[in-house]
């Protein structure tokens, strides 16, 4: 059975400070995706991952794909209150509809 | 063009209602889901459509049931819930099979059964 687990589950931290999140498997993905989501709204896409190695950047975060395909970061470099939300990462089953969804991580951002 | 629509927004019903959820994309996307999340958790897969057809049900009650009138459109229909029922709805788009491509999602209903 596929999992992706996130750490940390729930981060609190101050506007300036940079954080990581990391989402981690024991299975091979063909690619990843990561989303934000604010309350009652639904899952924003953020970046599709493909390559092993991969990083890309959007913005102030940046994305990396493990070498292996079985895990990935995202840094935020000088976290704003706007980042505040649940960031998930998701990743396809080989030969079917479904996605996985990783646990999700809270992030709060303070002022 | 990336985006999914849904409507309502929001939506009260009570357990005897009968209500309908609507999704539409046009990015000739051939995969659409419907979601339920509750809060703080990740979204959980009810059905997926593939070409029009249904091609998993995750053992949702009979209560909901969804239909795909065209390639574009997808509906959730909605009959005696349970104050359980309660959570946002997602519906969500890919091109085809999960490896084929990334998942589109739309704003969502938050729905509140009474």
């Amino acid at each position: 059975t596929q999992l992706l687990e996130q750490s940390p589950q729930f981060l609190s931290i101050q506007e300036g400070e940079n954080l990581t999140v990391y989402c981690n498997s024991s299975s091979v993905f063909s690619s990843l995706q990561w989303y934000r989501q604010e309350p009652g709204e639904g899952p924003v896409l953020l970046v599709t991952v493909v390559t092993g190695g991969e990083v890309k950047k959007l913005k102030r975060l940046t994305f990396q794909f493990g070498d292996a395909r079985k895990d990935s970061s995202l840094h935020i470099t000088a976290a704003q209150p706007g980042d505040t939300g649940l960031y998930l990462c998701a990743g396809p089953t080989s030969g079917t509809y479904k996605y996985i969804f990783g646990t999700g991580t809270r992030l709060k951002v303070l002022a | 063009d990336t985006e999914v629509t849904q409507t309502p927004k929001h939506l009260v019903m009570g357990m005897t209602n009968k209500k309908s959820l609507k999704c539409e994309q046009h990015m000739g996307h051939r995969a659409m889901y419907w979601y339920k999340q509750k809060a703080k958790k990740p979204p959980e897969l009810m059905f997926v459509y593939s070409y029009e057809k249904l091609s998993i049900n995750e053992s949702v009650p009979s209560r909901f049931s969804p239909e795909c009138p065209n390639s574009s459109l997808l509906n959730l229909h909605l009959h005696a819930l349970q104050p359980e029922d309660s959570a946002l709805y997602l519906c969500a788009s890919s091109q085809g099979l999960a490896g084929a491509g990334t998942q589109y999602f739309g704003p969502g209903t938050r729905l509140l059964v009474l």
